[in-house]
């Protein structure tokens, strides 16, 4: 069946911009996640997501970057007035997540590789 | 708090060397261990994982042995080949969240 996709695949920005990023999880996954892979800080944990409702959100590194995810579906990652440090490759999962204890496989999507100039 | 240490690379091998890529954790409770892997041009893919202690994980001919008392999953391989050149990735969870090593790659030559 369909892996995680998302889009756009690259985004060049210019600095201040706002840019939204789509992630399309695999069909009836409850639990969707976003990461940040960049070159200074590997990769990191932004935001978790069960069905329509974001119980962790302590990853988001500033107040600039919201998310929504709608009809326990596609997740939409929203980063405002970028700024150069937020270069980097936006990575999306999704997990059937029965058990909340971590032994859930998460299945990653490409990517969306963001640049701001 | 939870974190993973994992060997720098990169690591060069030649084909058909024995593989170890060491991966050593700390968290609190008992956490499930996993490894992904990243080949060129490619998304992060899971490699395998052991979600108690003592479990091995093996997949494609890699396997990883879960070691609670040197709290350690190390990543071996009897006999590399030139498709195994990738990033791999030792990650720990005790609930939704991945926390990651830094990444290791690996340089296979023919």
């Amino acid at each position: 069946g369909a892996g995680v996709s998302q889009s756009p695949s690259n985004k060049v920005t210019e600095k201040g911009k706002d840019v939204e990023l789509r992630c399309d999880p695999i069909s009836g996954h409850t639990a969707l996640y976003w990461y940040r892979q960049s070159l200074g800080q590997g990769l990191e944990f932004l935001i978790y997501f069960q069905g329509n409702s974001a119980p962790d959100k302590s990853g988001l590194p500033s107040d600039r970057f919201s998310a929504e995810r709608t009809g326990g579906s596609v997740s939409t990652l929203t980063i405002q007035r970028t700024q150069q440090e937020d270069s980097a490759v936006y990575l999306c999962a999704s997990s059937s997540a029965l058990s909340g204890r971590g032994t859930d496989t998460q299945y990653f999507g490409p990517g969306t590789r963001l640049t701001v100039l | 708090g939870n974190s993973v240490t994992q060997m720098e690379g990169p690591v060069t091998l030649s084909e058909e060397a024995f593989l170890t890529i060491n991966c050593t954790y700390t968290a609190t409770g008992y956490p499930s261990l996993f490894w992904y892997v990243q080949y060129p041009g490619e998304g992060l893919q899971l490699l395998l994982k052991a979600t108690k202690a003592d479990d091995k994980g093996s997949n494609k001919g890699f396997e990883a042995t879960y070691r609670k008392e040197t709290t350690s999953f190390h990543l071996e391989k009897g006999s590399v080949q030139v498709s195994d050149s990738a990033v791999y990735f030792c990650a720990l969870s005790n609930n939704y969240q991945l926390i990651w090593g830094a990444g290791t790659k690996l340089i296979i030559k023919p």
